[in-house]
């Protein structure tokens, strides 16, 4: 089994602040990765996606991919409540999509 | 454009009962995935089909669930008989092979319990 690794929080971080979330993953043929966001009783929506190693940047989030330390993270700057959620880290898999547990984000006023 | 759609939304049965789950995908996707979500799993993969053809069923718990896609706009996951186990929450989603990178759109998802 492919595993992916995140850590399951609670992770809490003031409005304004930067939250970073991180993952790790087994299998180094993976090539894509992503980040999804699930709000409590909603379905997951897919918010970033990397497949080079490096940053990428899309409006407050930014995510980075080390490939050769297989880790993903996601850095969300001027964090705020509403961006109070779990976030699943996905590593594609041929076609299909491994997911982590999940980190819950808590952004307090 | 109506995203991923799943019914029904909330489905409560009892235990020994034939459950069945549907989904209809974005039209024009030619993937499309059966998911379960538990607090202790996590985001499960059950199932995927490519142009209504299951490609990997590797991840279907046990012989009491199967899943059929008999044409593009429609999918059922069935379980026979049910078990208290079996409660979760269980999502469709669909994507297109020419939306590089598998980029996934999730249907609302079917909160099942069974008593």
């Amino acid at each position: 089994q492919k595993e992916v690794e995140q850590n399951s929080g609670p992770l809490s971080v003031p409005e304004g602040a930067i939250a970073s979330l991180n993952c790790t993953y087994s299998d180094r043929v993976s090539q894509s990765f992503f980040w999804y966001r699930q709000y409590s009783g909603k379905s997951p929506e897919l918010i970033m996606s990397i497949y080079s190693n490096g940053d990428k940047e899309d409006g407050r989030f930014t995510a980075q991919l080390n490939k050769a330390s297989q880790y993903v993270s996601l850095l969300i700057r001027d964090s705020q409540p509403s961006d109070s959620a779990t976030y699943l880290c996905a590593v594609r898999v041929v076609y299909a999509l491994n997911f982590g547990k999940g980190t819950s984000l808590l952004v307090t006023p | 454009d109506a995203g991923v759609i799943q019914s029904p939304r909330h489905e409560v049965t009892e235990m020994g009962q034939e459950v069945t789950l549907r989904c209809k995908p974005i039209s024009g996707h030619d993937y499309l995935f059966w998911y379960r979500q538990t607090m202790m799993r996590g985001l499960e993969l059950l199932i995927y089909f490519n142009n209504n053809v299951p490609i990997d069923d590797s991840g279907m718990p046990e012989d009491r669930f199967s899943a059929k896609m008999p044409n593009a706009s429609f999918s059922t996951l069935k379980i026979q008989p049910s078990e208290p186990r079996d409660s979760a929450v269980y999502f469709c989603a669909s994507s297109n092979e020419q939306g590089a990178y598998n980029e996934q759109f999730f249907g609302p998802g079917t909160r099942l319990t069974v008593l």
